[in-house]
């Protein structure tokens, strides 16, 4: 079964400071990768895909096939940034393009 | 224009009682998915529409829970017999087409609380 892998329930920085959200998926075809992210109160919305290579709101995700990984990278987070945030491979079974969320992690960004 | 939309945004049930729960998608979306959305568990796929096609109902978890989608647009998901294990936030989402290259687009969801 295919599997992902936030292992960061919770995760707090202070405002300026690094951000990293680890992703770690099961290796089954080659999935697309995206990030999801939900502010509070907002519904469930796209942050980043890999295969645009974008940046978005100074988000980037580099992609790792030997490890399998597809950790969220911010330099400087601010408090905006503070969100639940999913990882989600897609899979493609047949025609069905579902996602296969991670548990998520709700990131804090202090002041 | 507006986005995906679903109905009750809340619903508190008895157990044992019917439910439906209704997603209206952005139109001209072909793929319609539902996501349940619970503590401990994440964010679970439950099924997937390719028009008014289900391809894939792998993620139902039970007999209990069933889906439709008429003329290409509104879906239901009904859940019979309520149990307080079915207790979440229910989602849709819905893409343009298949694969990777479309977002899906997710509704505000909604939140099942069964007594």
């Amino acid at each position: 079964a295919q599997r992902v892998t936030q292992p960061e329930k919770l995760l707090s920085v202070f405002k300026g400071a690094p951000v990293e959200l680890k992703c770690n998926y099961s290796y089954s075809g080659s999935p697309e990768l995206f990030w999801y992210v939900q502010y509070s109160r907002q519904r469930l919305q796209l942050l980043l895909r890999h295969i645009s290579r974008e940046s978005i709101k100074g988000f980037t995700a580099d992609l790792n096939k030997g490890e399998t990984s597809f950790h969220l990278k911010k330099p400087f987070a601010q408090e905006e940034d503070s969100a639940m945030y999913y990882c989600a491979p897609q899979y493609s079974g047949g025609s069905n393009y579902k996602l296969t969320f991670g548990k998520g992690t709700l990131l804090t960004v202090n002041p | 224009g507006a986005g995906v939309s679903q109905s009750p945004s809340n619903k508190v049930t008895e157990k044992g009682k019917d439910v439906e729960l209704r997603c209206d998608p952005i139109s001209g979306h072909t793929a319609l998915y539902w996501y349940r959305q619970s503590l401990g568990q994440g964010l679970e796929f439950l099924i997937y529409f390719q028009g008014n096609s289900a391809p894939d109902k792998s993620g139902l978890p039970s007999d209990r829970f069933s889906a439709e989608r008429t003329g290409g647009s509104v879906s239901t998901l009904t859940i019979q017999r309520t149990q307080q294990e079915d207790s979440a936030v229910y989602l849709c989402a819905s893409s343009l087409g298949e694969g990777s290259p479309y977002e899906q687009y997710f509704g505000p969801g909604t939140r099942l609380t069964v007594t």
